[in-house]
């Protein structure tokens, strides 16, 4: 049974930088790939990062390119986040996310949540 | 502003059935990939609803039923009970964003 554990929120002045970390369990961790979700207070989820199994291929969204860093270390089954030059619309409850691999069809895989870490930005 | 595109807001009264819909576009649903569903109760992670447009993992309801057609996907409540009072969001995958996964923007469901 997949388990997603995420740490390292809390609450950090804008600009300021935080990681955010994921302990995996119950997959073959090094064959998944896995996705950072966020959630604004009130808002819907929008996933702002994904990385491959091996770590080569890595999406950012427009909104975190070139402040967020995706990393992974399958020796280790953990996830990373690193985030820097953080604003005030970064705060959000951030997920950890993998494809749900005992619900695949044959063109895509729904996912398996962590339950949250919640990131607040403000001075 | 979501990818996919879903009403804000859906209710009915108890034993009803209420329907939400889910819009995307070639890039994404109308590409052939599947439809996924989540409900979401406040302060928690979403749940899996339906998966691969109208599977129901075990444990769901048979009241809860999805369905695809070109563009489009909707999540079908008949029965309704106040239990089911939720944020739904639909999830696919896109082409044009390097396959990342898209979300609607959820839709409140208020039984009355």
């Amino acid at each position: 049974q997949v388990q997603l554990v995420e740490s390292g929120g809390g609450l950090v002045k804008p600009g300021g930088s935080l990681r955010l970390s994921c302990a995996a369990s119950g997959f073959a961790f090094s064959d998944n790939y896995l996705s950072w979700i966020r959630q604004a207070p009130g808002k819907g989820l929008d996933c702002i990062s994904y990385i491959s199994g091996s770590g080569n291929s890595i999406y950012y969204a427009d909104s975190v390119k070139g402040r967020f860093t995706i990393s992974r270390d399958n020796a280790k089954n953990s996830l990373y986040l690193q985030m820097n030059s953080l604003r005030a619309e970064d705060t959000a409850v951030y997920y950890c996310a993998t494809e749900n691999g005992g619900f695949c069809s044959s063109t895509s895989c729904p996912l398996a949540w962590g339950q949250g870490t919640l990131v607040t930005v403000s001075s | 502003q979501s990818v996919l595109t879903q009403p804000p807001s859906v209710s009915g009264a108890p034993g009803q059935r209420v329907t939400i819909s889910c819009t995307g576009n070639s890039s994404n649903i109308g590409a052939r990939y599947d439809v996924h569903w989540y409900q979401q109760l406040p302060g928690t992670a979403p749940k899996l609803l339906i998966y691969g447009t109208s599977n129901r993992p075990s444990g769901v309801p048979d009241r809860f039923s999805g369905s695809k057609s070109g563009t489009s996907a909707s999540l079908a409540i008949s029965g309704l009970q106040a239990e089911d009072e939720a944020d739904y969001y639909c999830q696919s995958y896109d082409i044009s964003l390097s396959g990342s996964t898209v979300f609607g923007g959820g839709t409140k469901l208020t039984v009355l």
